[in-house]
């Protein structure tokens, strides 16, 4: 089945520690998104890429990095320079004709230790 | 830059009891207006895209409406399947804003 895989579902993070979040699809889609969801907030864009090899940052990208060396996989670091990192993270994916269409993922709950 | 409100919060409904969940934004023009389910612990589903006021779509016991301000997701008769919450979204390309939500829930 096409899709998007996120893992894992749940992930701990220790102080001063980074974490990798991993997300891949396989939908053919060009373009994939991360987003963070809190509770009473709307989704907010932290990275998105529209190609390979290439990223911009979106309305809250301090203290995350992204990189897209694939087509198929956007994986998500969170590094200890973000302070209030507990949270759900969504990674999205769309074709580029249609890039509000978002398909997403089942989400990562990270929460810290 | 474009707020995008939802109301109610939450709603509960009986099975079988109609309703109407509220998206309301503050920017006009050409951009679209998109609603979202989403389960517990889930990421959301894309339901329907909106573009221009008085356009409609259905999906069985859902129809999305949209004015120059608002959209409405009408609900039909519904089920207990039907408990979700629901997102609107307005926006152009990746600059999507989103609302928190109203978190339906269906009584048997």
């Amino acid at each position: 089945d096409g899709g998007i895989t996120q893992s894992p579902k749940y992930l701990f993070r220790k102080e001063g520690q980074n974490v990798t979040l991993s997300c891949e699809q396989n939908l053919n889609h060009d373009a994939m998104y991360w987003y963070r969801q809190d509770p009473g907030q709307g989704l907010r864009l932290i990275y998105y890429s529209q190609i390979v090899n290439d990223f911009q940052k979106g309305d809250i990208a301090e203290g995350y990095s992204v990189s897209r060396e694939k087509k198929e996989s956007f994986p998500l670091t969170v590094t200890s320079a973000q302070k209030n990192p507990t949270a759900f993270y969504l990674c999205a994916s769309s074709r580029t004709a249609d890039k509000e269409k978002l398909f997403f993922g089942s989400g990562t709950q990270l929460s810290v230790l | 830059e474009d707020q995008v409100t939802q109301s109610p919060e939450a709603l509960r409904l009986q099975e079988g009891e109609s309703s109407s969940l509220n998206c309301s934004y503050t920017v006009s023009g050409l951009r679209g207006l998109f609603w979202y389910r989403q389960d517990p612990g889930k990421g959301p589903e894309f339901l329907f895209t909106l573009y221009s006021a008085g356009e409609e779509k259905e999906k069985e016991r859902l129809k999305a409406t949209l004015t120059k301000k608002e959209s409405f997701l009408h609900i039909t008769a519904p089920k207990p399947e039907d408990s979700a919450t629901y997102l609107c979204a307005r926006g152009i390309r990746e600059k999507l804003t989103f609302g928190t939500g109203t978190r339906l829930t269906i009584i048997p």
